[in-house]
């Protein structure tokens, strides 16, 4: 499984855009890039998901170099609401006995 | 929208018990997933089932078991408590493949005095 490393933790004031980080660099070719956003007393939920160039929802961007050894989860404009840990994982989503790790995460902090 | 429930939000036992942790999902998903989390280390995985009666170890799993006789339904049992399971524990469940997208319960925080 491609190990993924990601800063333990960010700040940010509100009003700003945030960017994470993570880092991949042996993904596989059919390797999904996964974010995960988890809110404090609550378990982690899907945010986005991408295999390359960029993914856009109503919560976040996703980033993905052309190598793929990286992706970034970008965050506009933040708001004290999304205080959270972000978690990166990648894996092929489909196939495979052992589920994706979660590892610790990037704890973002947004200050007023 | 899925819906992955668990039995307490708050629980509070004393060493030695036997402690039953349940995990209830509404979306007839296949697999389900119990971690527990702490502070500085994330979520780490600590048994899986991928159907019915089947049950993979993850990377902690000692000092637990887990039962699934029902697919809607996944425990996770301690069979005797020490303190340092005491822990935040939550539940997951994904639909097409151990490795899909997770859907979490709300978690229980386990307190073993």
């Amino acid at each position: 499984l491609a190990k993924t490393t990601q800063p333990i933790s960010m700040d940010s004031y509100e009003g700003q855009e945030v960017n994470i980080t993570c880092s991949h660099n042996n993904i596989a070719t059919n390797d999904y890039i996964t974010w995960y956003q988890q809110f404090p007393s609550q378990g982690p939920r899907f945010i986005i998901q991408g295999y390359k160039t960029k993914v856009t929802n109503e919560v976040a961007s996703l980033f993905i170099p052309a190598d793929r050894k990286s992706s970034t989860l970008s965050l506009p404009r933040v708001s004290l609401s999304d205080t959270a840990v972000y978690y990166c994982l990648v894996g092929d989503g489909r196939s495979g006995n052992t589920p994706l790790v979660f590892g610790k995460g990037t704890r973002l902090s947004v200050i007023a | 929208d899925v819906k992955v429930t668990q039995s307490s939000r708050y629980l509070v036992k004393r060493t030695g018990e036997k402690v039953f942790l349940e995990c209830v999902q509404d979306m007839d998903h296949e697999n389900m997933f119990w971690y527990r989390q702490d502070p500085g280390l994330g979520l780490r995985l600590i048994y899986f089932s991928y159907d019915v009666k089947m049950k993979e170890k993850g990377d902690i799993p000692e000092g637990y078991s887990v039962s699934r006789e029902k697919k809607e339904r996944f425990s996770l049992i301690l069979e005797s408590a020490s303190t340092n399971q005491t822990s935040m524990y939550l539940c997951a469940s994904s639909p097409n493949g151990v490795r899909d997208t997770q859907y979490f319960g709300p978690g229980t925080r386990l307190t073993v005095l």
